[in-house]
Formats: structure tokens, C-alpha cells, sequence
């Protein structure tokens, strides 16, 4: 099946700095991937839909400006937070769709800690 | 999108079969149905979808009512491994996203 993959798997940083989260699609291309943002023992919610050479489209609540998002590749997209403060901390996962039915392939999600 | 609503937990003895119901009475005609898994700290895993005809797979199998107002994943033989939150979602095909709802958490026990 198709491999989505996201790097790193945890990050811990410091209030203030920024960190980005990769997500790349292994074995397909695709087009469009999709955000999400998971807290403790919540559901997941989508954050943004990143179009490869376009602007990302942002859910309503969540500041384009301080989650950055660059799908440069038809493999790659890039998910930054600025100025990460401790309410930002999450599990952050991103999905691709590949195939006739567009099923979402997940990856594997990046918790991230702001101290 | 349509809603579904899930029952929030579930228990299942190991070796039996998990019956997780979904309903989606708002279906639209070209939505289809999605079931999807989360073990914890983990990304989600597909497991199956349909339409309207009853499916099957190596992990599990998808019962929509003929209404397809709603639907139940069945798990035939749960192990432990399968302990995991269970999300059904609805939508149309095409390159979108997934809408989670609050989904069942499913425990498998000895």
C-alpha cells in the first residue's frame, strides 16, 4: 500500500522558535495533502489542505501566518509553526490520497512539545 | 459533509467478533462510508469503505443497511492489537479530506 511519512517524530523546542514537519508521500505523487492537528484524548481536526504550487487552504481558526505551509514537490509538503508557544503543542499528522478512490494514507504523526 | 454519530467505547473479548455500529442518517446518495482506525500515538489506518453493497477484506467487513442511513465494521475474530479508537467517516470520492468525528474506543480484552 501507499507510504506516507513524516519527519521527525517528535520534536521538543523552546517557546518562541519555530520547528517544521515533513511529510512526504514515498511511492506516489500527490497533489494535494492534508493537515491535521490531534490533541490528548481529542479527535483529529483538519488544520489545512496543501496544493502542490499553490497557496494552502486554511480551516476557519487556524492562522495561516504562524503554520506555514509549502507543498514544493508533488512528494513534499512542509508544515512550519512560528513562534511556537506551549498551547501549540499537538500530534500533528498529514494524509495524501493515491489511487482511483482517493483513500487517505496517513503518516505516522509528529508530537511536538513547546517548553 | 454528512455527521455520523458512534457510540464512544465498546468492549470485546479476544477471539470474538467486534461489532462497531455507525449511523449516518444524512447520507447523501454519492457519499460513501469509511472506516478508519487509531492505535494510540499513531497515525490513522484505513481499513475499508463501500457505498451501498456489503464489503469484505482481510481486516474486516462493512454492513450498510439497505437505507444506508447507517452501517457497522465488523472485526471477526478481535485480538488485542485491535484496541484502537474506530472512526467512521462519510464522503464523496475525489481528493478530499477526512472529517473525524469523536469515533469508538475500542477495548479488546483477554
Amino acid at each position: 500500500g501507499a507510504v506516507v511519512s513524516q519527519h521527525p517524530s517528535w520534536v521538543i523546542c523552546k517557546s518562541g522558535t519555530s520547528v517544521k514537519i515533513e511529510c512526504r508521500s514515498l511511492d506516489f505523487q500527490a497533489t494535494t495533502m492534508f493537515w491535521y492537528r490531534q490533541f490528548p484524548k481529542q479527535s483529529l481536526m483538519l488544520m489545512a489542505t496543501s496544493n502542490e504550487g499553490s497557496k494552502a487552504t486554511y480551516e476557519q481558526g487556524v492562522e495561516k501566518d504562524k503554520f506555514l505551509i509549502n507543498h514544493a514537490s508533488l512528494t513534499l509538503s512542509t508544515l512550519t509553526v512560528t513562534s511556537a508557544h506551549p498551547e501549540d503543542s499537538s500530534f500533528y499528522i498529514c494524509s495524501a490520497g493515491q489511487g482511483a478512490d482517493y483513500e487517505q494514507y496517513f503518516g505516522p504523526g509528529t508530537r511536538l512539545t513547546v517548553t | 459533509d454528512a455527521k455520523t454519530t458512534q457510540p464512544p467505547s465498546m468492549d470485546c473479548a479476544e477471539g470474538r467478533a467486534a461489532n462497531l455500529p455507525c449511523n449516518h442518517s444524512t447520507i447523501s446518495g454519492n457519499e460513501y462510508v469509511y472506516w478508519y482506525r487509531q492505535i494510540h500515538s499513531q497515525g490513522p489506518q484505513y481499513i475499508i469503505h463501500g457505498l451501498k453493497n456489503n464489503e469484505t477484506n482481510e481486516m474486516a467487513s462493512l454492513i450498510i443497511t439497505e437505507d444506508r442511513k447507517s452501517s457497522t465494521l465488523i472485526l471477526p475474530h478481535a485480538t488485542l492489537r485491535d484496541t484502537a479508537v474506530y472512526y467512521c467517516i462519510v464522503r464523496v470520492l475525489g481528493n478530499n479530506d477526512m472529517r473525524f468525528g469523536a469515533g469508538t474506543r475500542l477495548t479488546v480484552k483477554p
